[in-house]
């Protein structure tokens, strides 16, 4: 059982409409840390995608986007392309726990 | 460019100490960053283990606490991980990762390929 909450699965068609993974956590975590959103694709190193809620690493598509609202956060991917397979996975610092927490993780199917 | 690489045993026995080493490459160890261990059991998601920092202020998962120690070590650039006592539940593929903490902005912005261990007699 992770900390943060995320969807098992998200699809949709290459190009078509926007896909949105949903982060759900608490006070003691999302609530007043900053979301960091990896995409993992198995069998290679995870990268980081978005981080403090909404920035994006040097080399990083604009297609991909974060908001973050109250204990809640999101993770956006306009024009899906196939290369977007991939299990994207929501962390956060939890001043509870002192530690990193991460959520289960939402696989990504590019129909 | 920095690049990590874990390596050591493949294969640990039950009860027995898991050791596994990053090497890192192209960056000091020494720098202002945290070194960290992360793992994924098979068909599981991302736990975070425990990050490190060269002066040796740490912060471990409190659910793996009590058996972690992480090390770094500057004159070889690398970083080390020893989890005891080891179960069959900490089979899972381990990634080392460069990162931050509390209220640093960034996350774990680079990782190493992650390197299998099972646990098994």
């Amino acid at each position: 059982q992770s900390v943060l909450t995320q969807p098992p699965s998200a699809s949709g068609t290459p190009g078509g409409q926007r896909v949105t993974i949903s982060c759900s956590g608490s006070t003691s975590n999302v609530g007043r840390n900053n979301v960091n959103w990896y995409q993992h694709l198995p069998g290679t190193a995870p990268k980081l995608l978005i981080f403090r809620n909404n920035q994006r690493p040097s080399g990083v598509p604009n297609r991909f986007s974060g908001s973050k609202s109250g204990t809640s956060a999101s993770l956006a991917i306009s024009g899906l392309q196939s290369e977007d397979e991939a299990d994207y996975y929501c962390a956060s610092w939890d001043d509870s726990l002192n530690g990193w927490v991460f959520g289960g993780g939402t696989k990504v199917t590019v129909l | 460019q920095v690049q990590l690489k874990e390596s050591g045993p493949g294969l640990v026995k039950p009860s027995e100490t898991l050791s596994l080493t990053c090497t890192v490459s192209d960056y000091s160890v020494s720098s202002t960053y945290y070194w960290a261990w992360i793992r994924q059991a098979p068909g599981k998601g991302l736990e975070w283990i425990g990050s490190m920092h060269h002066s040796g202020t740490n912060y471990y998962n409190p659910s793996l606490m009590s058996r972690v120690t992480i090390s770094v070590d500057t004159s070889r650039n690398q970083f080390s991980l020893q989890l005891t006592s080891v179960i069959a539940a900490d089979t899972a593929v381990y990634f080392c990762a460069r990162g931050v903490v509390r209220g640093v902005p960034g996350g774990f912005d680079s990782w190493g390929r992650g390197t299998l261990v099972t646990v098994s007699s």
